[in-house]
């Protein structure tokens, strides 16, 4: 079955810089992946989405790529700031999987002023 | 435009008992999904209705059911209530079904099985 690793551990970054965050899955390529931000005791919303054909994505200070060699998904949140803190969710949906979405467990960032 | 709205935020209840949770979605939207969400599992999909019918269904017991209405609004229920049903539940919208995209979510509704 697919599984899907985000990093468990929290990252903890300095107000300014540049936070990547990591999702890799197995078996096959997702036709579209994910990510979503989650603040304590609410739902998730949405950030971007990649398709399967599309190696990068940009809006504002946010960038996704996804490279299906290495099964991985990195998202970047540049000139990060305190209220960049909060769970992260990759979630993908593969075809013929009728549009089930696997999220992963999520990563805790935390931005330090 | 108003947002999903889930009802009730927390509750609790004991072992045995059972539970609705109702959700409506964004004007306009058709289909709701919805989830389980638990520290050690993540979030796990329960299933998705679409013009007051099922579409999909996660691995879940019979336990747990829904149900769409005509004007979208969705109710899920859950019998005879375990300690592991202690989740927050999450429901979600989009347009229709056959979209894949962004998923607009409720702020969920926190049970505690006690």
């Amino acid at each position: 079955s697919q599984k899907i690793e985000q990093n468990s551990e929290a990252l903890n970054i300095q107000e300014g810089k540049t936070a990547t965050l990591t999702c890799n899955y197995t078996n096959y390529s997702p036709a579209y992946l994910q990510w979503y931000r989650q603040d304590p005791g609410r739902g998730p919303v949405f950030l971007l989405l990649i398709r399967e054909n599309e190696k990068e994505k940009r809006k504002e200070r946010l960038k996704v790529t996804f490279d299906t060699t290495l099964k991985q998904s990195l998202f970047h949140i540049t000139a990060s700031q305190p209220a960049d803190s909060a769970t992260y969710l990759c979630a993908l949906e593969w075809a013929g999987n009728n549009r089930k979405l696997i999220w992963g467990l999520g990563t805790s960032l935390a931005v330090n002023p | 435009k108003a947002g999903v709205t889930q009802t009730p935020r927390y509750l609790i209840k004991t072992r045995g008992q059972q539970v609705t949770l109702s959700c409506s979605p964004i004007s306009g939207h058709r289909s709701v999904s919805w989830y389980q969400q638990t520290p050690g599992q993540g979030l796990q999909f329960l299933f998705e209705y679409f013009s007051e019918t099922q579409r999909n269904k996660g691995n879940f017991p019979g336990r747990f059911s829904g149900r769409q209405f005509s004007n979208s609004r969705s109710e899920m229920n859950v019998s005879t209530l375990e300690l592991g049903d202690s989740a927050l539940y999450l429901c979600a919208s989009l347009p229709g079904t056959g979209n894949t995209g962004e998923l607009f979510f409720g702020e969920g509704s926190r049970l505690t099985v006690l």
